[in-house]
């Protein structure tokens, strides 16, 4: 089965600085997705990258796959407080016959003020 | 608006007894799944159902069994053979088309007492 590998587990940012979170996968990923989630409650999709070398941004926050498609990387511009929280990254599972999600074991990111 | 629901948001269960967490969607997706999750690990597949009266088993579906008798419900019972229940539980929803994205509800935090 598909194994990721998030880096680092946390991370304490002062407000205003730039972060970047890694997700590595042990295959080749078909679709790799993150999530934001806050602690205790259900998973916020962020964005979904499908193609080798793909980018995609939503407001402060840009997501990459790279071009070998086994590596992704979410990158925060001038954190903020509400940028706090857990960051999963999920990978399409094509191994077995129903398509699932992999995850990995999350990021905690805490940004002071 | 549409979405996902689960309840209660908090349970507590004295040991030997089973329990029963809601899961309900009003997204008309056809799969829908229930995760597991442990402090500081990503999440866990415990079963997933694509369609009404099909279910299959996760990674980790020992002690849990589930049902699926309508498209809008998926209820998970953790029973008294689950030796750690202990955990927070998430329900997600996903259409099964070219996308994978999960839509996830806001969790069930399990306490055994």
């Amino acid at each position: 089965s598909q194994e990721l590998e998030q880096s680092p587990q946390s991370l304490i940012v002062q407000e205003g600085k730039n972060l970047t979170i890694n997700c590595t996968s042990s295959k080749t990923l078909y679709g790799l997705y993150w999530y934001k989630q806050k602690y205790g409650e259900g998973l916020i999709f962020l964005m979904m990258l499908q193609k080798g070398g793909e980018e995609k941004s939503h407001e402060k926050i840009t997501a990459k796959l790279d071009e070998k498609k086994q590596q992704s990387s979410l990158h925060i511009t001038a954190s903020q407080p509400s940028h706090a929280g857990i960051y999963l990254c999920g990978a399409d599972d094509v191994s077995g016959s129903a398509r699932q999600l992999t995850f990995g074991s999350g990021t905690q990111l805490t940004v002071l003020p | 608006d549409g979405g996902i629901t689960q309840s209660p948001k908090y349970l507590f269960r004295k040991e030997g007894q089973n329990v029963t967490l809601s899961c309900e969607q009003n997204l008309n997706h056809d799969a829908m799944y229930w995760y597991r999750q442990d402090p500081g690990q990503g999440l866990r597949l415990i079963y997933y159902s694509q369609i009404v009266n099909d279910f299959q088993k996760g990674d980790i579906a020992e002690g849990y069994s589930v049902s699926r008798e309508k498209k809008e419900s998926f209820p998970l019972t953790v029973t008294s053979a689950q030796k750690n229940p202990t955990a927070f539980y998430l329900c997600a929803s996903s259409k099964r088309d070219i996308s994978n994205e999960q839509f996830f509800g806001p969790g069930t935090r399990l306490t055994v007492l």
